[in-house]
């Protein structure tokens, strides 16, 4: 079965720190890959895909991800955090060419980040 | 465009009670997901409708959970009898169609609590 392996817990960074958020797969075929967000007090949104093409993908509010296929992995990063950025971090997966779509998730991450 | 509806918020209930939730989709969207958070985890899928039919409950308690999209628009999902074990998040969100590669938008969730 899939799984989504996120390394660290809880990150607390001080403001204009950089980012790096660890996130393993495991699933030996083609994946789709995402990093959603949850800030305090609302829903998940997504942050960044990657399906094809240039394995270095950006999103919204500076935030880049490098997939890196031969370590499964597909690490979230951002080089100067800001207050605003402390939230919920989740990465995702799914697969196409299956009938079922679902997202799996990892643990998540929480940032804080201090002014 | 109006977001993933979700109600009630927030439910408290005794175990071996029922309750129910809602969830209205982003207008225009086939596929709509169910999600259960529980804390301290990511979102792992309850059950997957493709407008009103079933793509993937595998993963769905179906002796005490059931849940229907009879018009392919809104959703419910219940709980009949509730578990201590039950208590988290329920999340739905929806996707205009089954692409894998189409982000699924989420809801705000109904918040569980099992006394």
């Amino acid at each position: 079965a899939q799984s989504v392996s996120q390394h660290n817990h809880h990150v607390i960074l001080s403001e204009a720190a950089s980012l790096e958020l660890g996130c393993n797969y495991s699933y030996g075929g083609t994946v789709n890959l995402f990093w959603y967000v949850q800030y305090p007090g609302q829903h998940l949104q997504l942050l960044l895909k990657y399906f094809s093409g240039d394995p270095l993908v950006k999103g919204i509010k500076g935030f880049e991800a490098e997939f890196i296929k031969s370590k499964f992995s597909f690490n979230l990063r951002k080089p100067s955090v800001q207050w605003s950025d402390t939230a919920e971090y989740f990465c995702a997966v799914n697969t196409p060419n299956q009938a079922g779509t679902a997202l799996i998730f990892g643990k998540g991450t929480t940032l804080s980040v201090s002014s | 465009e109006a977001g993933v509806a979700q109600s009630p918020r927030y439910k408290i209930i005794e175990k071996r009670q029922s309750v129910a939730f809602w969830c209205n989709p982003i207008s225009g969207h086939a596929t709509l997901y169910w999600y259960q958070q529980i804390l301290g985890q990511g979102p792992k899928l309850l059950i997957q409708f493709q407008n009103n039919g079933v793509v993937d409950d595998s993963q769905l308690p179906k002796d005490r959970f059931s849940a229907e999209r009879l018009k392919g628009v809104d959703s419910t999902l219940k709980i009949q009898p509730a578990k201590l074990e039950d208590s988290a998040v329920y999340l739905c969100a929806s996707s205009p169609n089954w692409d894998s590669n189409q982000p699924q938008h989420f809801g705000d969730g109904t918040r569980l609590s099992i006394l």
